[in-house]
Order: structure tokens, then C-alpha cells, then sequence
């Protein structure tokens, strides 16, 4: 187990509504970043949080917003949504001893269904 | 953009037998060059990583070959097993670790 739990772990929305998804990560991972896996795709890099900050984003457009709290929780916001938006969202965190070598530690993600 | 390309998208091979994955990748400021893979219903987990200075890295049955001049990179599934049926993602990191992933390969492995 990775200690990132996230929820819900399957949701369904109509296009044009608003969802939120919630990530908890292990204590002392200050960095969390979220994760769009399409069906059969590899995930693509939406935005990074560091202590509370966004400090990169993906080629996502504005209506994707995220934030992260002072105990490291996070959370995705996507507004209007797409059928596009249907996809896994994956919550990754890192600790800051982990070093410079691209390891992240997953959630098992949302599941995102657009009608 | 897909700046780190794989393939195969799917290989079956029969237990004992040897899986290898190829990615190429294209933007030279990539620093580290880690493989995840993930079961059905699961987040991706790192199973091995390589840097860019380092020609080959083994871990087990798991072996990374990187050829840093021609942007390629490998990941050979040694004595493959049935346990080892999963997706496999090759990715790249850059600056911020910010990941790049590749498109996945299936992995079947036959009994």
C-alpha cells in the first residue's frame, strides 16, 4: 500500500457540472500532484502542489484548479465538465527525502465518468 | 505532444520467457528515467529507475538498458511469470519532477 487514499472512488457527472476529487497522502509527503489516465493511455501531468502552492501545471486549461492543505490533503476541482474529462485521476505524493529520482507514490484514483 | 513513445501497445509470452519494452523519448533535459507499473484497479508503482549517466541497471529479474545518444531505453522482464501480467509504463522526468509517462504496454504472461 502507497498511503494515498483518494475519493470517491467512482463518480458519474453530466457535462457542464463541477466535480471535486480528494487525495490524502502519507504524513511528511509536502508534494502531491494529480494524474489524468484516459482509458488505455499513460497518465498525463495536470498540476503539482508544494507546501500549499501550485508550482507546475500540465497543458490543462484553467477550469482544472486544485489545492493543498496545511496537512498535505488535496484536492482537483474541474469545472464545465467534458465527455473528454472521462478518465482515472491519480493522486501521487512524494516525501522530500526521496531525492531527485522520480519516484511517486499513487493513489488507486477516481474514476471520472462524463455523460 | 507525445514526447515519450513505447511499444509494443501489447506482448504475450510464455512463462519463463523474456518481456522487453522500448521507449524513446525526445527532450534532452529529461533527468531520470523511472518504469511503473500497474495492475487493474491500482495507481501506478515505480518498479525501477535509471539515470541517464548509467548505461545499464538491474534489479532482479527487472533489467533497464539506456542508450543516452540514441534517447532510448528499455526494460527486459527476465524468467517472466504469470504475476509479472501487467501494464508497464516507461516515463521521464524533468526538472520539478514533473513525469512524462509513455502509453503503456500489456503484459500477458501464459501458464
Amino acid at each position: 500500500e502507497t498511503g494515498v487514499t483518494q475519493s470517491p472512488t467512482h463518480l458519474i457527472k453530466t457535462r457542464g457540472q463541477q466535480v471535486t476529487l480528494r487525495c490524502s497522502s502519507q504524513s511528511g509527503h509536502n508534494t502531491v500532484s494529480w494524474y489524468q489516465q484516459a482509458l488505455g493511455q499513460g497518465p498525463q501531468f495536470i498540476f503539482q502542489y508544494y507546501r500549499e502552492e501550485e508550482n507546475g501545471r500540465g497543458n490543462f486549461p484553467p477550469r482544472f484548479s486544485g489545492l493543498q492543505f496545511p496537512n498535505y490533503s488535496s484536492e482537483l476541482n474541474v469545472n464545465a465538465l467534458e465527455l473528454d474529462d472521462s478518465a482515472l485521476y491519480l493522486c501521487a505524493s512524494r516525501h522530500p527525502g526521496q531525492g531527485d529520482t522520480g519516484e511517486l507514490f499513487f493513489g488507486e484514483g477516481s474514476r471520472l465518468t462524463v455523460l | 505532444q507525445q514526447q515519450v513513445k513505447q511499444s509494443p501497445q501489447s506482448l504475450i509470452v510464455q512463462k519463463g520467457g523474456i518481456s522487453i519494452i522500448n521507449c524513446a523519448y525526445e527532450n534532452t533535459a529529461f533527468d531520470y528515467f523511472p518504469w511503473y507499473q500497474q495492475f487493474p484497479g491500482k495507481g501506478p508503482a515505480l518498479l525501477i529507475a535509471i539515470r541517464p549517466d548509467v548505461s545499464e541497471k538491474k534489479e532482479g529479474r527487472f533489467t533497464i538498458s539506456f542508450n543516452k545518444s540514441a534517447k532510448q531505453f528499455s526494460l527486459h522482464i527476465m524468467d517472466s511469470q504469470p504475476g509479472d501480467s501487467a501494464t508497464y509504463f516507461c516515463a521521464a522526468k524533468a526538472a520539478g519532477n514533473k513525469l512524462t509517462f509513455g502509453g503503456g504496454t500489456r503484459v500477458l504472461v501464459k501458464p
